[in-house]
């Protein structure tokens, strides 16, 4: 059985905090991304991984950065947590770069920026 | 910009009806994948959806795929409370590895 895992469930943090969410698939996949997900918005891709320590922007990666060291794992960094990064992160890992193939996807962390 | 429009937004029905919900879009797409999302998950894929005019059948769900690639359709037949959970419709963008996402219709089936 295929698995994306992520670290946390729900997450509470202040405003300012390093925040690290952490995603990890089992399916030796090359290609790993962040979503964030929020109402009326659906999903929005932060950063995509290609490979290990290779990583190009998403559409909204301003107030994020990413780290791939090991294929299997791939990590969201919010330097500094605002407000306005209070939102469901979605972890998602494919096959193929291009094409047709299936994203799975992890159990998403909540998180809340106080 | 490409974008993916999905309708109706929030639908609430009663176990035993039919119903259809929509993904529409004025770029035309190489392929669409429809997902599920349950709460407290994340999304599934159920299906994908390649060429003009297809139509693909999982079980009680009847997909389609526009003629002109630019729309598809998810009809659920006989609708379970165990179908609750938000629809999402997915395709490529012009860098294949980005999909961009509608922002779903929200389906709930009362017992």
């Amino acid at each position: 059985d295929v698995k994306v895992t992520q670290s946390s469930r729900y997450l509470v943090k202040r405003t300012g905090e390093k925040v690290f969410l952490e995603c990890v698939q089992d399916m030796d996949h090359e290609n790993m991304f962040w979503y964030r997900q929020d109402p009326g918005l659906g999903l929005r891709l932060i950063y995509f991984s290609y490979d290990v320590k290779m990583k190009e922007k998403g559409d909204i990666p301003e107030g994020y950065s990413v780290s791939r060291e090991k294929k299997e794992r791939f990590s969201l960094i919010l330097e500094s947590a605002s407000t306005n990064q209070t939102s469901m992160y979605l972890c998602a890992s494919r096959a193929d770069r291009a094409g047709n193939d299936e994203q799975y996807f992890g159990p998403g962390t909540r998180l809340t920026v106080t | 910009t490409q974008l993916l429009e999905q309708s109706p937004q929030f639908l609430s029905i009663q176990e035993g009806e039919n119903l259809t919900v929509y993904c529409n879009s004025s770029s035309v797409f190489s392929s669409l994948q429809w997902y599920r999302q349950e709460p407290g998950e994340g999304p599934v894929l159920l299906v994908t959806v390649v060429t003009g005019g297809e139509v693909k059948k999982l079980k009680r769900l009847t997909f389609q795929f526009g003629d002109a690639r630019k729309d598809s359709s998810l009809h659920i037949t006989a609708a379970q409370p165990g179908d609750t959970g938000l629809y999402l419709c997915a395709g490529p963008l012009a860098e294949a590895y980005k999909y961009i996402f509608g922002t779903g219709t929200r389906l709930k089936v009362l017992a």
